[in-house]
């Protein structure tokens, strides 16, 4: 069965510093998101992004933030600067189309950050 | 604004026995209904959705959900827990209102299937 993959599973990084986290979509989905889950708090919508550019983003995703599409497969999440307060688990998806169908998600890459 | 909310962290249940956990939601237009399950260390994983039609809805694993609009309330059910069952559950909701994709997550609740 297709799935979404991601890496690194877990990343420790010391505050401000840049990190890079990496994503898989399944194939033939077109549409593809991160949200984010801190401990003990709510799964958090941070951007999704069609036909090569955003398409929405929440408060969260700051200018800190950037999403990117490098090739056909990768969809990555960049945090330029770290802070303490991004240390969370990631978790991308995917879906076919944009209407509410389902979300296929990865099972997340734990940023812990120093 | 749109929310959801999952008013108990924890349901306890004997295997075998039904199991219900409880969602509610506010949005501004139709609401597009979706429940999630996470296992320890892993991702989310999708277990069902209402978008239109039967209020009843099946998913996978035996699990279904009821939408019901007056009450404001898509509540997940089994009819008989499993052990393996156990896990957090997410209830998710998208409101057709706008052009907006992102999904308004409750905070989980955990499931406790005890042998």
């Amino acid at each position: 069965e297709p799935e979404v993959t991601q890496t690194p599973s877990h990343q420790v990084t010391q505050m401000g510093q840049e990190v890079i986290l990496r994503c898989v979509p399944i194939s033939n989905h077109l549409y593809f998101y991160w949200y984010r889950q801190i401990l003990g708090q709510k799964v958090e919508f941070l951007v999704s992004f069609y036909n090569n550019e955003i398409s929405e983003k929440s408060e969260i995703f700051d200018d800190q933030f950037s999403v990117e599409r490098p090739d056909g497969s990768n969809f990555t999440l960049k945090i330029r600067s770290t802070k303490l307060e991004d240390s969370a688990m990631y978790f991308c998806a995917s879906s076919v189309s944009g209407n509410p169908g389902e979300l296929f998600f990865g099972e997340g890459s734990r940023l812990t950050v120093l | 604004a749109q929310s959801v909310a999952q008013p108990e962290d924890q349901v306890n249940v004997a295997e075998g026995n039904p199991l219900t956990v409880k969602c509610t939601y506010s949005v501004s237009g139709n609401p597009y209904l979706f429940w999630y399950v996470q296992y320890p260390n892993r991702g989310l994983q999708f277990l069902l959705k209402y978008i239109t039609g039967d209020n009843l809805v099946k998913g996978s694993y035996g699990f279904e959900a009821e939408f019901n609009k007056s009450q404001t309330s898509f509540h997940l059910k089994k009819p008989s827990a499993l052990v393996s069952d156990s896990a957090l559950y997410f209830c998710a909701v998208r409101d057709d209102a706008g052009n907006n994709r992102k999904l308004i997550w409750g905070l989980g609740t955990s499931l406790a299937v005890n042998p």
